[in-house]
């Protein structure tokens, strides 16, 4: 079945590490996504990347940081910059279009906490 | 800037119990809303996308309308396995970015036995 997979699905960070979040997609979709859920907030966007190789800031990029080396892969790190990095992380991705809608398949999330 | 807005944050419900959940947004020229459940611990799943004002879409219980100005998703004799966080989003008109959704901070729903 395709599908988006996230690993892991629970990390561990001490402060001042450096982790990077997996996101693997078989759909053959274009764009990709990674969204940042908190506890009484919407969905906010860190970073999207409409093809391979090109990839975009969204509106919380500050302290991640991104790469598209290939279709299906769109890895995060966080880096110590983040100052507030416990969060559920969830990766998307759609078939990508510039004028028709865009409708997002989701990953299962992966939960990272700081200790 | 781009606002959307669920109401209520949370809703209790009795089984067969029916409500409506709303999403208003203030987005002109909306090119599309989209409507998401998310159980605990897991990603959003995809239930519906309504493209204009008066257009309906129905999935079992649920069934999702649009007016200019907010969305409802309609649970008719909800069951418990129901109960979910129901999440709103919606995609910028023309001239925004295709790929920067809004999100609502959606509805918790509990549908008790």
């Amino acid at each position: 079945d395709g599908g988006i997979t996230q690993s892991p699905k629970y990390l561990f960070r001490k402060e001042g590490q450096n982790v990077t979040l997996s996101c693997e997609q078989n759909l053959n979709h274009d764009a990709m996504y990674w969204y940042r859920q908190d506890p009484g907030q919407g969905l906010r966007l860190i970073y999207y990347s409409q093809i391979v190789n090109d990839f975009q800031k969204g509106d919380i990029a500050e302290g991640y940081s991104v790469s598209r080396e290939k279709k299906e892969s769109f890895p995060l790190t966080v880096t110590s910059a983040q100052k507030n990095p416990t969060a559920f992380y969830l990766c998307a991705s759609s078939i990508g279009s510039f004028s028709g809608a865009n409708v997002l398949t989701f990953g299962a999330g992966s939960r990272l906490t700081v200790l | 800037e781009d606002q959307v807005t669920q109401s209520p944050e949370a809703l209790r419900l009795q089984e067969g119990e029916s409500s409506s959940l709303n999403c208003s947004y203030t987005v002109s020229g909306l090119r599309g809303l989209f409507w998401y459940r998310q159980d605990p611990g897991k990603g959003p799943e995809f239930l519906f996308t309504l493209y204009s004002a008066g257009e309906e879409k129905e999935k079992e219980r649920l069934k999702a309308t649009l007016t200019k100005k907010e969305s409802f998703l309609h649970i008719t004799a909800p069951k418990p396995e129901d109960s979910a966080t129901y999440l709103c989003a919606v995609q910028p008109p023309r001239g925004g970015s295709n790929y920067k959704l809004t999100f609502g901070k959606g509805t918790l729903l509990t549908v008790n036995p």
